[in-house]
């Protein structure tokens, strides 16, 4: 059973435009939520990462939405760029253990 | 700061043989490390868990006499591919956490090949 469900699969975006990725989850004891980007032939790199007492973080062009009564959240890309063209994970985990990944995203920023 | 390696970032072998890949906690002490495998285009899969000093917990499907992993140290775990075969290349990638409620922080990740 997937624990996270990530979409879309993929995703085209113009340049300037604000890129939308969702991630729903079933165990309500996750207490931490966060995201990875991915580049081609690289390992995952922390983006930016929420835990369910607050509704919303922003670092940056980077904003993370959490709605714990229906179990999503989302990572929303403001002001989008080709070089935030990359592979996106969502990932949960209750208290530091085992993390469980979203599928992935692929967005591409089109100039 | 929370900088891990891994150690080779490529590696091509001949079937039957082994291949060791590496990976450091470069500037702080990693309690637990992961180790993982991604296929093109796919999700990261948990292989197995590991802390300091003590045997890995392998992940259902994961054989852990192919796959053997040491954590000798608070900053290092190695992951041996025994008797490699070419269905056992893929990308493996591991990530460290200081324990507790802290995150997982990646290696640059391996690309093993077997001919």
């Amino acid at each position: 059973q997937q624990q996270v469900k990530q979409s879309p699969q993929s995703l085209i975006v113009q340049k300037g435009g604000i890129s939308i990725i969702n991630c729903a989850y079933e165990n309500t004891a996750f207490d931490y939520f966060p995201w990875y980007q991915q580049f081609p032939g690289k390992g995952p790199a922390l983006l930016i990462a929420i835990r369910p007492d607050v509704s919303e973080k922003k670092e940056g062009r980077f904003t993370i939405s959490f709605n714990k009564s229906a179990k999503q959240f989302s990572l929303h890309i403001m002001d989008s760029q080709p070089g935030d063209s990359a592979t996106y994970f969502c990932a949960a985990s209750r208290a530091g253990n085992q993390f469980y990944f979203g599928t992935g995203t692929s967005l591409t920023v089109i100039p | 700061g929370a900088v891990v390696s891994q150690h080779p970032s490529r590696v091509i072998c001949k079937s039957g043989t082994s291949v060791k890949i590496e990976c450091r906690s470069l500037d702080f002490q990693a309690t637990t490390m992961f180790w993982y495998r991604q296929f093109p285009k796919q999700s990261l899969m948990l292989m197995a868990t590991s802390n300091e000093g003590s045997k890995a917990t392998y992940e259902q499907g994961v054989e852990k006499d192919k796959f053997l992993i040491n954590h000798a140290s608070l900053t290092l775990s190695t992951l041996t591919v025994t008797s490699a075969h070419p269905e056992d290349s893929s990308f493996y990638i591991c990530s460290a956490s200081r324990g507790g409620q802290d995150t997982q922080y990646f290696g640059p990740g391996t690309r093993l090949t077997v001919l």
